[in-house]
């Protein structure tokens, strides 16, 4: 079963906007989070990670993500969106001794000028 | 930061050949690395992870003589896709956890294209 998820297989925001980019999980206990981004015939980019502490975790290129137990959510968020954010976004979730990482389905965003 | 060289980045061949992704850390030692299979407009899954030293460990539903993987040194990890045939064109990524980052480093992807 798929331990974490991404609703939406599109986000379009405008530029300067704020946007947010969602993911729920479903592993129990205290989950490792991560969002990566990827752009065009690349490999994946690190952006942030929550492992435990603040719920809320600031990362690359102005990116931040706020970890909710009770909604079981890392959505990723950021305050005013550029072009340049264009790309493909995962959530990720690792487990097992092996350091097995699950993706999301992943979103693309769209933000249009 | 940790960098991982895959090489090629592209590469066309004909059906029934094979081809071999190369995957280097190149400043750090990688005991590990998991290779990833990416079909257009989908996710990233998990082919198979490699150890330095040891037989790779498949994930259910993955051809082990189908997708040769060998990691025979800690900076180099191989994947050869044997006898390929069109419909095994994708974008195949090999990634690692450098020691202590929990932060998987990505190649930068090999996209095969089998005619």
């Amino acid at each position: 079963a798929q331990s974490v998820a991404q609703p939406e297989d599109q986000v379009n925001v405008a530029e300067g906007n704020p946007l947010t980019v969602k993911c729920t999980y479903s592993v129990s206990g205290n989950p490792y989070l991560f969002w990566y981004v990827q752009y065009p015939n690349r490999g994946l980019q690190f952006l942030l990670k929550y492992i435990t502490g603040d719920n809320l975790v600031k990362g690359s290129y102005g990116f931040e993500a706020e970890f909710n137990k009770s909604q079981t959510s890392f959505h990723l968020k950021k305050p005013s969106a550029l072009v340049s954010d264009s790309a493909l976004y995962f959530c990720a979730e690792l487990s097992g001794g092996y350091q097995k990482v699950t993706f999301g389905t992943g979103t693309k965003l769209q933000v249009i000028p | 930061g940790a960098v991982v060289s895959q090489h090629p980045s592209r590469v066309i061949c004909k059906s029934g050949t094979s081809v071999k992704i190369e995957c280097r850390s190149l400043d750090f030692q990688a005991t590990t690395m998991f290779w990833y299979r990416q079909f257009p407009k989908q996710s990233l899954m998990l082919m198979a992870t490699s150890n330095e030293g040891s037989k790779a460990t498949y994930e259910q539903g993955v051809e082990k003589d189908k997708f040769l993987i060998n990691h025979a040194s800690l900076t180099l990890s191989t994947l050869t896709v044997t006898s390929a045939h069109p419909e095994d064109s994708s974008f195949y990524i090999c990634s690692t956890n450098p020691s202590g980052a929990n932060v998987l480093t990505f190649g930068a992807g090999s996209r095969l294209t089998v005619l």
